[in-house]
């Protein structure tokens, strides 16, 4: 079982409107969590990392937020351009040997 | 422009043949890594180098090797390339092993037939 779950798998929102993305995790010891972004063809680009005392970061139109507590993290994307259409990767590192467990992700779809 | 290459961009393959998948970054970073990534499914560590010279094994290493003779380059080979191997691979860089961002090349679309 993958440790770490993304919902929903798919979604499509119109422009302009915004949408929340999930990720829950069972990664431990928790080291950080990143969000990537990976546009249809290209390698992931990294877009927030926080850290276990961090509950809020944002880049621009995104916001994520992590409870460390529950493990779960959300990405917030406001305003939504046709641009922001790609998938989206929750990332989390496990502290000791630094390993990296991926999400499937959720594949965002902006339609006009 | 500095970042991470791969190549070839895509390839078909028949079976039982040997393919090496190229990668090289020019950010003079320590750790390189290869994954997989399939449908549905996050991206698989097949095999990570921590610095030029050594090499470890990672998630899904079977069937694949790897070598670092330096610190740019990070070669995949494929001995003799079988239809679960269709994939698309991704190179990643970080400047730091098992620490900090890693920096992904643009994938190469491999199908084996």
């Amino acid at each position: 079982k993958n440790q770490v779950e993304q919902s929903p798998q798919s979604l499509i929102i119109l422009e302009g409107k915004n949408c929340t993305l999930q990720c829950n995790y069972t990664v431990s010891p928790f080291s950080n969590l990143r969000w990537y972004k990976q546009d249809t063809g290209r390698g992931p680009v990294s877009l927030t990392i926080m850290t276990f005392s961090e509950n809020t970061k944002s880049n621009g139109r995104y916001t994520a937020t992590l409870d460390a507590d529950t493990k779960q993290s959300s990405l917030h994307i406001t305003a939504s351009q046709l641009s922001d259409s790609a998938s989206y990767i929750c990332v989390v590192r496990v502290v000791r040997w630094g390993k990296l467990q991926f999400g499937a992700g959720t594949q965002v779809v902006v339609t006009p | 422009i500095a970042g991470i290459t791969q190549a070839p961009t895509s390839q078909i393959l028949a079976a039982g043949r040997r393919m090496t998948l190229r990668c090289t970054q020019d950010m003079r970073h320590n750790a390189m890594y290869w994954y997989r990534q399939d449908l549905g499914l996050g991206l698989r560590l097949i095999h990570y180098s921590n610095t030029a010279g050594t090499t470890g094994k990672g998630e899904v290493p079977d069937g694949y090797s790897v070598s670092r003779a330096n610190t740019d380059d990070f070669p995949l080979t494929l001995a003799s390339a079988v239809p679960s191997q269709t994939s698309v691979y991704f190179c990643a860089s970080s400047g730091l092993a098992g620490a900090g961002e890693q920096f992904f090349g643009p994938g190469t679309r491999l199908t084996v037939l």
